[in-house]
């Protein structure tokens, strides 16, 4: 079946350390997979994507790494603030029963402290 | 036009009404999205429309009808909801299909 979840459902760091997030998904199909941010009262925010022909990518103060052989998944955070509290959920995109989908991993809270 | 609006925020509603939930957005993105959020869950992907059609349809209850007006405007009727329907229901746009989602801030629809 289809899966996306992840390892760890909360997260606390302290604020300047390093956060962590790791994502599984079971899909083999899917080629294309996002991490979004949940901040309490909003919608998701899309904060880093990466293609299936792709392991690693990186934006500002955020990194994604995929590993397609074990099917993993995870969003790293430099020098975690306050700001960056929040869900984080991992979404994955491919073709499945049905036809392209989006399916969400279900979330990791990280909470900052100061 | 960066956002992707929803209307109303906050919406309560009896099992015998019928309202409509709004999203609209100006960013020229041609697939929109429904999604249905539970309290600590994911969102879970109720409709898909691409290109103005309906391409996803995840066996959602006949209760919620989505509408597509225009590729800007997307629409989720409800009637005759219960209330294990209460959640945050979430509106979304990509570019192209499948492509990163920009969501909305959601309504909170509560069913009494």
């Amino acid at each position: 079946g289809e899966n996306v979840g992840l390892h760890l459902p909360t997260l606390s760091v302290q604020e300047g350390d390093n956060s962590i997030i790791n994502c599984a998904y079971s899909n083999s199909a899917s080629d294309y997979f996002i991490w979004y941010k949940q901040e309490s009262g909003k919608g998701p925010q899309f904060i880093i994507d990466i293609r299936s022909n792709m392991d690693k990518r990186q934006g500002q103060r955020v990194t994604v790494l995929l590993n397609k052989t074990v099917k993993h998944l995870s969003l790293q955070i430099a020098a975690t603030q306050p700001g960056d509290s929040a869900v984080y959920f991992c979404a994955e995109n491919g073709l499945s029963t049905g036809g392209f989908k989006t399916i969400f991993g279900a979330g990791t809270r990280l909470f900052v402290k100061a | 036009d960066t956002e992707v609006t929803q209307t109303p925020k906050h919406l309560v509603m009896g099992m015998t009404n019928k309202k409509s939930l709004k999203c609209e957005q100006h960013m020229g993105h041609r697939a929109m999205y429904w999604y249905k959020q539970k309290a600590k869950k994911p969102p879970e992907l109720m409709f898909v429309y691409s290109y103005e059609k309906l391409s996803i349809n995840e066996s959602v209850p006949s209760r919620f009808s989505p509408e597509c007006p225009n590729s800007s405007l997307l629409n989720l009727h409800l009637h005759a909801l219960q209330p294990e329907d209460s959640a945050l229901y979430l509106c979304a746009s990509s570019p192209d299909p499948w492509g990163e989602q920009y969501f909305g801030p959601g309504t909170r629809l509560t069913v009494t």
